[in-house]
């Protein structure tokens, strides 16, 4: 089935440890998203790439890296210099161009402990 | 910036009761109008793509409606499951070469009682 992977399904991080959330797609979309969502807030877009080998940042991506080597692939990591990590992550890709859905994977919650 | 609130923040009904949500909404220049539906603990699940105003879209109770400021997702004769968070999000034109970004609101949380 296509469809968007995201794994770990929970994560738990210590203070000061960088940790590397997957997201794979075969829906063979050209475009890739991460966005976080915290309890009474929207979806906030962290990075998104629109091809592989280029990726560009959203509104929060300080405290976060991400890179796109393969079309299927977006891995993001958070690093220990994002100072409230503990979220919940979703992934999402769509077709490029704009005027097309986004669609999401089942998301990684990520707890500082 | 590209704004979107949507209202009320929870909505409660009982089975059979029909109602509207709403996403009021700020974009300079509206590429797209988004509608999804999250369940608790899971990623949003596409619902309805509106592009221009006065265009609708049905499926099953739902139907999504769009203006030039706004949209309604109208619950017809809803059941317990689709009990729900439903988000709205828009795709602007103007967004400083960002033109894949969606703006999100924070969604509506209903709940249909049995």
């Amino acid at each position: 089935d296509g469809g968007i992977t995201q794994s770990p399904k929970y994560l738990f991080r210590k203070e000061g440890q960088n940790v590397t959330l997957s997201c794979e797609q075969n829906l063979n979309h050209d475009a890739m998203y991460w966005y976080r969502q915290d309890p009474g807030q929207g979806l906030r877009l962290i990075y998104y790439s629109q091809i592989v080998n280029d990726f560009q940042k959203g509104d929060i991506a300080e405290g976060y890296s991400v890179s796109r080597e393969k079309k299927e692939s977006f891995p993001l990591t958070v690093t220990s210099a994002q100072k409230n990590p503990t979220a919940f992550y979703l992934c999402a890709s769509s077709l490029q161009g704009v005027n097309t859905e986004a669609f999401f994977g089942q998301g990684t919650r990520l707890t500082v402990v | 910036e590209d704004q979107v609130t949507q209202s009320p923040e929870a909505l409660r009904l009982q089975e059979g009761e029909s109602s509207s949500l709403n996403c009021s909404y700020t974009v300079s220049g509206l590429r797209g109008l988004f509608w999804y539906r999250q369940d608790p603990g899971k990623g949003p699940e596409f619902l309805f793509t509106l592009y221009s105003a006065g265009e609708e879209k049905e499926k099953e109770r739902l139907k999504a409606t769009l203006t030039k400021k706004e949209s309604f997702l109208h619950i017809t004769a809803p059941k317990p499951e689709d009990s729900a968070t439903y988000l709205c999000a828009v795709q602007g034109g103007d967004s400083g070469g960002s033109n894949y970004k969606l703006t999100f609101g924070k969604g509506t949380l209903l709940t249909v009682n049995p």
